[in-house]
């Protein structure tokens, strides 16, 4: 089993607050790494794919980086909505398997 | 839209029974997974599927079996169910090299 670990576990801010997640895996043998919104009641969705060092994604008010050397990636969200909230998983492959290994997510709740 | 359909929202079960939850996938992905997950623990892969009737172990396949005798279906059969596999299970599939994984609604399941 490979130790992901997402912080903060959970976070509670106000509409219009700007925040970021971390996400560190180990930099051995990296190949990918996913981030994920889970929003109650439904399918966890993917939201960016990241494999080169230095990679940064952005989609609307979310963005996120990587750095492979040293293990981490940031996920920040720019403005928050009521509706960003949700939980935000990380998953990391590496590069000889199939399947992704999740951390226990960051649960993310925005009041008006 | 890719679509991942897990044949029950909600389950219960006796102790003892066996227990076949089904997936099924409409994209044509040749990799299939199944994963619990449990509160403060995360997601947790149990067994995936890289190519018709090939299966591996994830992290805890301990009372779990699969079958995947089609390529769009993925079977997670409890041989006999226990109250600790009282759980919300998701199912996912991907293209192969580390595509994103496109998620089911879950099933969760209680064993009484």
């Amino acid at each position: 089993i490979l130790n992901v670990e997402q912080s903060p576990q959970s976070l509670h801010v106000q509409e219009g607050d700007s925040t970021n997640f971390t996400c560190s895996f180990p930099s051995s043998n990296f190949y990918a790494l996913h981030w994920y919104r889970w929003e109650t009641a439904k399918s966890p969705e993917a939201l960016f794919v990241m494999t080169l060092n230095g990679d940064e994604k952005k989609k609307g008010r979310i963005s996120a980086t990587l750095n492979t050397k040293e293990g981490y990636s940031y996920l920040y969200i720019k403005g928050s909505q009521p509706e960003d909230s949700a939980t935000y998983l990380c998953a990391f492959l590496i590069n000889s398997g199939y399947a992704l290994n999740f951390g226990k997510g960051t649960s993310l709740l925005v009041t008006p | 839209d890719v679509k991942v359909t897990q044949s029950s929202r909600y389950l219960v079960k006796r102790t003892g029974e066996k227990v076949f939850l089904e997936c099924v996938q409409d994209m044509d992905h040749e990799n299939m997974f199944w994963y619990r997950q449990d509160p403060g623990l995360g997601l947790r892969l149990i067994y995936f599927s890289y190519d018709v009737k090939m299966k591996e172990k994830g992290d805890i396949p301990e009372g779990y079996s699969v079958s995947r005798e089609k390529k769009e279906r993925f079977s997670l059969i409890l041989e006999s169910a226990s109250t600790n596999q009282t759980s919300m299970y998701l199912c996912a599939s991907s293209w192969t090299g580390g595509h994103i994984q496109y998620f089911g609604a879950g099933t969760r399941l209680s064993v009484l």
